[in-house]
This record gives structure tokens, C-alpha cells and sequence, in this order.
């Protein structure tokens, strides 16, 4: 595998679930982010970790909630979602300190039902 | 406040045609500036990105774009369109800081017509 994968590729989950988006850089980067993508609108930042810390967190529904076990793995784990959080999710990876370029996942699209 | 606007959000171009997608951008101090595509279903892949020295930057796919700080401006260009460059195209700035949000236009899709 080489450069940014995320598992899976598409979700169609009811409101009650419990699920995790998974994302695994094969960079040597230290910083991964997720954004959401929703029709009609900017890519919205959702969560920062560099270096393994979170270093920004925008106001994001507690229902959705981060995970960086180490550089190389990020997760989001979801439960009692709503029908608006449908979007594709994306994930991303930077080397801090260098250039600091994102290189994006190819997306998970989640369905809410 | 931060912000990239996109002016466009549909163009059409004629295969062969020259491309020039617009970008302007509002930031506090010098950015960096990125122009990404995402084709339907896809992620986003890097075109080109500036961060200092010659203002006119050359990318992936015969794209390039030009930085003028006067303008706030990125606007991306392709001499000649090929069918298989119709897909969403996105600019975006971040801050020349490490581990920072990048922030995204709404895009701009590019269809091609033969």
C-alpha cells in the first residue's frame, strides 16, 4: 500500500450504530487530519494530531470522536449519528515542519439513515 | 478573516481549449497555496503548490498556476484540456505553520466537451 488509504470505502449505518472509519498512512508523516466533505460546501476541518496529540478540534459533535493510536493510524469512531452527517469523510497527512503539504485519503461515504 | 473564494463553480471548455480556473484568497499573513482535483468518488490529489520564490509554479498533468500577491490571486491554468481533466477542482491556503488546517474554496468543476 503507498500513500493515504481509509477503510472503508462506503458506510450506510442507522442512527443508533456504532462505527469507526479507519485511515493509515504509508508516508513517514507525524500529523493526520480528518475533514468532511458535504455537497454544496468547503471541506470543513474536523480534527488535527500531530505528533500524536490533538492539536485542533473544531467544534465537532461530541457523537463523533477521534482516535491516533500512533503516526502511522488515524480513526473516527461514530455512534448515534444523524442523517445530516452523511458526507464523505477524508483523511489526511503532513510531516510537520516540512512543506507541511496534505496528502488526502481517497474517502469513505457515509450514509446515515 | 481567512477565506479562498472560487468565483466559478461550473465551467465548460472545449477538448484543446486553454483552462484558467480563478482563485482569490484572504489571509493574514503569506500563505501557502495549493490547487488540488478530485475526480467523482475520489479523494483529492495535489495539482502544485507555491510556498516561495518564482511566482509561477508547474504541477501534475501539464498544469500551472501563478501567484500574484498584489491580486490575492491563484488562478490555475492548462494550455490544452483533455477529456480526462474533467473533475472538481479545489484551492486552497494554509499557514506556514505546521500541523494547521488548510482552508478550501468551494471548487470548481471542470466539464469537457469534445
Amino acid at each position: 500500500e503507498t500513500g493515504v488509504t481509509q477503510t472503508p470505502r462506503h458506510l450506510v449505518m442507522g442512527m443508533t450504530n456504532k462505527k469507526s472509519l479507519k485511515c493509515e498512512q504509508h508516508l513517514g508523516h507525524n500529523a493526520m487530519y480528518w475533514y468532511k466533505q458535504s455537497a454544496k460546501k468547503p471541506l470543513e476541518l474536523m480534527f488535527v494530531y500531530s505528533l500524536e496529540e490533538r492539536v485542533e478540534n473544531n467544534s465537532v459533535p461530541s457523537r463523533f470522536s477521534p482516535e491516533c493510536p500512533n503516526s502511522s493510524h488515524l480513526f473516527l469512531h461514530l455512534h448515534t449519528l444523524q442523517p445530516e452527517d452523511s458526507a464523505l469523510y477524508l483523511c489526511a497527512s503532513s510531516q510537520v515542519g516540512l512543506s507541511d503539504t496534505q496528502y488526502f485519503g481517497p474517502g469513505t461515504r457515509l450514509t446515515v439513515l | 478573516a481567512q477565506s479562498v473564494t472560487q468565483p466559478d463553480i461550473h465551467i465548460t471548455v472545449s477538448e484543446g481549449a486553454s483552462l484558467e480556473l480563478r482563485c482569490n484568497y484572504s489571509y493574514g499573513a503569506t500563505p501557502y497555496l495549493f490547487w488540488y482535483v478530485q475526480s467523482p468518488g475520489q479523494g483529492l490529489q495535489l495539482l502544485l503548490k507555491y510556498f516561495s520564490g518564482d511566482t509561477l509554479v508547474q504541477g501534475i498533468k501539464g498544469f500551472e498556476a501563478e501567484f500574484k500577491r498584489s491580486q490575492s490571486s491563484f488562478n490555475l491554468r492548462k494550455p490544452s484540456v483533455h477529456w480526462s481533466d474533467a473533475a472538481e477542482y479545489f484551492c486552497a491556503v494554509g499557514a506556514r505553520q505546521a500541523g494547521t488546517a488548510l482552508i478550501f474554496g468551494k471548487g470548481t468543476t471542470l466539464s469537457v466537451s469534445s
